[in-house]
């Protein structure tokens, strides 16, 4: 069975850093592009990066460009996030998400994992 | 930035009638549109890629059509499971999400 799980969310005051992890089974990490999306109840979901599968290109929404990084370990099978500087607006649910190789769509997600700034 | 706008926010309907629900793009996407459904607590499951297919395991009372700019997705007899929250995606410019339709229990 394909499964994603996050960890690595917490509380963070305003100007913090933290770091999330996607733990891939069920499949090789290195045979897709990957994602990480975030959803707030205000904004909804919203797509944050990805990465190509052998992590030689990357992408980024514009409101994280500079201060997040996306990485990957394809021998550990493993995604990460690096959230630097974080703002109050980056609170959210942060979902890593496979990109299906042949389709290109999100599938399947993660169970998500809290990401909470504030002082 | 392609602007996904769903319609309507909220469908209240009895299980075993029809549910449409509506998804229009601020410009062509093409066909680079996908519906995704979620349900509390969970994260949102993939129902239909490139506009009309159906993912993996998905039921064939759901179906999606449309291209361009105005998308539909239908489920054509609503089961007890189906009460969630549907979105769509495009992927043809970028990545953006609508904001969503919840389907509840009338």
């Amino acid at each position: 069975e394909v499964q994603l799980v996050e960890s690595g969310g917490g509380l963070v005051p305003p100007g913090g850093s933290l770091r999330l992890s996607c733990a891939a089974s069920g499949f090789t990490l290195s045979t897709n592009w990957m994602s990480w999306v975030r959803q707030t109840p205000g904004k909804g979901l919203e797509w944050v990066a990805n990465i190509k599968q052998d992590g030689s290109d990357k992408y980024y929404v514009d409101s994280v460009k500079g201060r997040f990084t996306i990485s990957r370990d394809n021998a550990e099978n493993s995604l990460y996030l690096q959230m630097n500087s974080l703002r109050v607006e980056d609170s959210a649910v942060y979902y890593c998400a496979r990109e299906a190789a042949v389709t290109g769509w999100f599938d399947p997600w993660g169970q998500g994992t809290l990401v909470t700034v504030s002082s | 930035e392609i602007v996904l706008t769903q319609s309507p926010a909220t469908l209240s309907l009895s299980p075993g009638e029809r549910a449409t629900l509506s998804c229009r793009a601020s410009q062509s996407v093409s066909s680079y549109l996908a519906w995704y459904q979620q349900k509390p607590g969970q994260a949102p499951r993939l129902l239909i890629y490139d506009a009309s297919n159906r993912a993996t395991g998905i039921p064939a009372r759901f179906s999606g059509s449309g291209s361009g700019t105005d998308f539909t997705l239908t489920i054509s007899s609503l089961e007890p499971e189906d009460f969630a929250v549907y979105y769509c995606q495009q992927r043809y410019s970028g990545k953006t999400f609508g904001q969503g339709t919840k389907v509840e229990i009338k």
